[in-house]
C-alpha cells in the first residue's frame, strides 16, 4: 500500500552493526506494527504500538527494539545485528474496526536486511 | 490459542473456482476468521474477515459452517494474478497472538 511507505527497501550489513528500519504512514492509523518474514514461511510479529505511548512485544521481540516517534512514524532497531536476523521485514498500520472484530491491516512494501 | 492448517500448496486453471480449506479445530467463541494475500516481494492484503455462516465481498467468499471448526475461502473465476500466497488467520482477541502461518501457494495456470 503506497500509504506506508518502508526504508531502506534493501540493506546488507555485517555483524554486529546496529541497524534502523524505518516506517512511514500517511493513512492516519493509530495502530502499527513490525513483522519479519523468512523464506517460505508466514509472518511473525515483533512489536506492536497502538499509539504513540504504548510499545509492546509479539512473538520475537528478542534482539530488537522500536521506537513510535510520532502517531506516523515506527521505527525497528537491530543493536548488534547477527546472520539470524536476515529475513525481509514488513511494517503495517491499522485502526480500530470496533464491536470485537479484527483491524484491517494495512502492509508496507517491506525491508529486505541481509546481514553477513 | 487456534492454530490454524492449510494446504501448502494449489494448482489452478483461469476461468476455474478455487477453495482454500483451513482448519481451525480449537477456535475459540469469539474468535474471527481472516484471509490475507501475499504477492512475491510485497506485503500481505486482506482478503476478506468473517465470524460465522458467509461472507461475500467483491473479491472471494469465506464459507464457515457452524461448528467453525474450518473455513473455506473460495475465488471464483481466477486469473493469472491470483497467484500469491493465501494465508488463514484466526484472531484470539490480542495481537500478541496474530499467526500467519506458512499459508497456501496459488498457482494459477493458462
Amino acid at each position: 500500500d503506497a500509504d506506508v511507505t518502508q526504508t531502506p527497501r534493501n540493506r546488507i550489513t555485517k555483524t554486529g552493526k546496529r541497524i534502523m528500519l524505518e516506517c512511514s504512514q500517511t493513512k492516519g492509523h493509530d495502530r502499527m506494527y513490525w513483522y519479519r518474514q523468512d523464506p517460505g514461511l508466514g509472518l511473525r510479529l515483533i512489536y506492536y504500538s497502538f499509539d504513540v505511548k504504548d510499545i509492546n512485544k509479539g512473538e520475537i521481540s528478542d534482539g530488537y527494539s522500536v521506537s513510535r516517534q510520532a502517531q506516523a512514524k515506527f521505527s525497528l532497531s537491530l543493536e548488534s545485528a547477527i546472520p539470524n536476523q536476515t529475513a525481509l521485514y514488513f511494517c503495517a498500520t491499522s485502526d480500530p474496526e470496533g464491536q470485537g472484530s479484527p483491524d484491517t491491516q494495512y502492509f508496507g512494501p517491506g525491508t529486505r536486511l541481509t546481514v553477513l | 490459542l487456534a492454530k490454524t492448517t492449510q494446504p501448502i500448496s494449489m494448482d489452478s486453471y483461469e476461468g476455474q473456482e478455487v477453495n482454500i480449506t483451513c482448519s481451525h479445530n480449537n477456535i475459540a467463541t469469539n474468535d474471527y476468521i481472516t484471509w490475507y494475500q501475499q504477492f512475491p516481494s510485497q506485503g500481505p492484503r486482506f482478503i476478506i474477515q468473517g465470524y460465522k455462516t458467509k461472507v461475500t465481498n467483491e473479491v472471494a467468499s469465506l464459507f464457515i459452517p457452524a461448528d467453525r471448526k474450518s473455513s473455506t475461502l473460495s475465488l471464483p473465476r481466477v486469473s493469472l494474478s491470483d497467484t500469491a500466497v493465501y494465508y488463514c488467520l484466526v484472531f484470539s482477541g490480542g495481537y500478541n497472538k496474530l499467526i500467519f502461518g506458512a499459508g497456501t501457494r496459488l498457482a494459477v495456470h493458462p
